[in-house]
């Protein structure tokens, strides 16, 4: 079975600083990638997504994340992170040509916290 | 609102009893699918229902059943509820009709199960 691994689990960052989330992924397949953030008390929100084509995916709200199928990672960048990110983000994988037609493996979150 | 509706937001209820969690998918949706999220568990996918008929299941306990009817909405049931069964119960959809697979998924805003 495929699992999804998110290394840090808390990152605290001054606003304006640079933002970089690891996701690594297990599955040796053909896999579609996702990020998602988590407004306390809201619904996951897609950021940006992956699934064929260019590696370099661009998302909303400036976030981008890069597809490096050697290193099994999709880790998630932000150039300057604002007070308005602090959330939680959570990085999700599916398994095959299946787009969204499958569950989705979630990895475990991590909390960003923005300070003013 | 992101388009799926699930009810109720909060629900307490105590140990042993049985409880129904309602989910509406985006309008025209054919898949719906449950996750739980407890905070020792993470987000884990339960089970998915395309177009009336179960497609896939995952961690979900005996305990635990859902259907989809016809009017695409899903229901689940948690029956001899625990205390551990306390946790954040979202609802997905995706696959409307005619659309790519490539769009991907809608969340609802969860329910929060309280078992004391």
């Amino acid at each position: 079975a495929q699992s999804v691994s998110q290394h840090n689990h808390h990152v605290i960052l001054s606003e304006a600083a640079s933002l970089e989330l690891g996701c690594n992924y297990s599955y040796g397949g053909t896999v579609n990638l996702f990020w998602y953030v988590q407004y306390p008390g809201q619904h996951l929100q897609l950021l940006l997504k992956y699934f064929s084509g260019d590696p370099l995916v661009k998302g909303i709200k400036g976030f981008e994340a890069e597809f490096i199928k050697s290193k099994f990672s999709f880790n998630l960048r932000k150039p300057s992170v604002q007070w308005s990110d602090t959330a939680e983000y959570f990085c999700a994988v599916n398994e095959g040509l299946s787009g969204s037609a499958r569950q989705l493996t979630f990895g475990s979150g991590t909390q960003l916290t923005v300070l003013p | 609102d992101s388009g799926v509706t699930q009810t109720p937001k909060h629900l307490i209820t105590a140990t042993g009893q049985r409880v129904t969690l309602r989910c509406s998918p985006r309008s025209g949706d054919l898949s719906v699918y449950w996750y739980q999220q407890s905070l020792d568990q993470g987000l884990q996918f339960l089970i998915q229902y395309y177009n009336g008929e179960e497609r896939a299941k995952g961690n979900i306990l005996e305990r635990f059943s859902a259907q989809q009817f016809p009017d695409l909405h899903s229901e689940l049931n948690l029956s001899s509820l625990e205390l551990g069964d306390s946790a954040l119960y979202f609802c997905a959809s995706s696959q409307r009709q005619g659309e790519s697979t490539n769009y991907g998924y809608t969340f609802g805003s969860g329910t929060r199960l309280t078992v004391v």
